[in-house]
């Protein structure tokens, strides 16, 4: 069975400071990894995958991710937060292929302050 | 492509009543998840269709629940009868079994049952 945890609840930076939010996965197989980003009253946008191509995955809005087989990680970063940054973040495993089901972690919701 | 398209957006009913949530997935996808929003649980995987054909229907709460899928482009999600408890942002995400495994997801259906 595949699972996803999302170490913090709750993540706080200041404006200009590095992201990061971690992620550490379970999976049988060879898993695809996935950041996904919820805005307020909006559903999940994709912000990067991993699907056994480069480990260094470059996502929309500065975001980057790293595929860790050794420490089964993808923690997602952002070398310098922006207010517009502020959002609740996902990640997110599938056992590989299409048409598999997305197993999500609990989230964590990123605040950036001035 | 429009997206996913999820209706209605909003839906307040009553205990007791029938709810219908509608979801349209983008063209080609051929395989469309039903996700559970809530504050408690976080992201629960209801239902996942391939094909039109239910794979996996352990997360479906109990029997209140049924989901269909009666060709490609149409799926629904039924609460017969709903309960307060029912409450939640429902999500439905289509995804493509070729080489891009992401889930899309539309803008939810948020269901307040009073």
């Amino acid at each position: 069975a595949q699972s996803v945890t999302q170490l913090g609840s709750h993540v706080s930076v200041s404006e200009g400071a590095l992201v990061l939010l971690r992620c550490n996965y379970s999976s049988s197989v060879p898993p695809y990894l996935f950041w996904y980003v919820q805005y307020p009253n909006q559903g999940l946008q994709l912000l990067l995958k991993y699907t056994s191509a480069a480990t260094l995955v470059k996502g929309i809005n500065g975001f980057e991710a790293e595929f860790k087989k050794s420490e089964t990680s993808f923690h997602l970063t952002k070398p310098s937060a922006h207010m517009s940054d502020a959002a609740e973040y996902f990640c997110a495993v599938s056992e590989g292929g299409g048409g598999n089901k997305l197993t999500f972690g609990t989230g964590t919701q990123l605040k950036v302050e001035l | 492509d429009a997206g996913v398209i999820q209706s209605p957006r909003h839906e307040v009913t009553e205990m007791g009543q029938e709810v219908t949530l509608r979801c349209k997935p983008i063209s080609g996808h051929n395989s469309l998840f039903w996700y559970r929003q809530t504050m408690m649980r976080g992201l629960e995987l209801l239902i996942y269709f391939n094909n039109n054909v239910p794979i996996d229907d352990s997360g479906m709460p109990e029997d209140r629940f049924s989901a269909k899928m009666p060709n490609a482009s149409f799926s629904t999600l039924k609460i017969q009868p709903s309960e307060p408890r029912d409450s939640a942002v429902y999500f439905c995400a289509s995804s493509s079994s070729g080489f891009s495994p992401e889930a899309f997801f539309g803008q939810g259906t948020r269901l307040t049952v009073v």
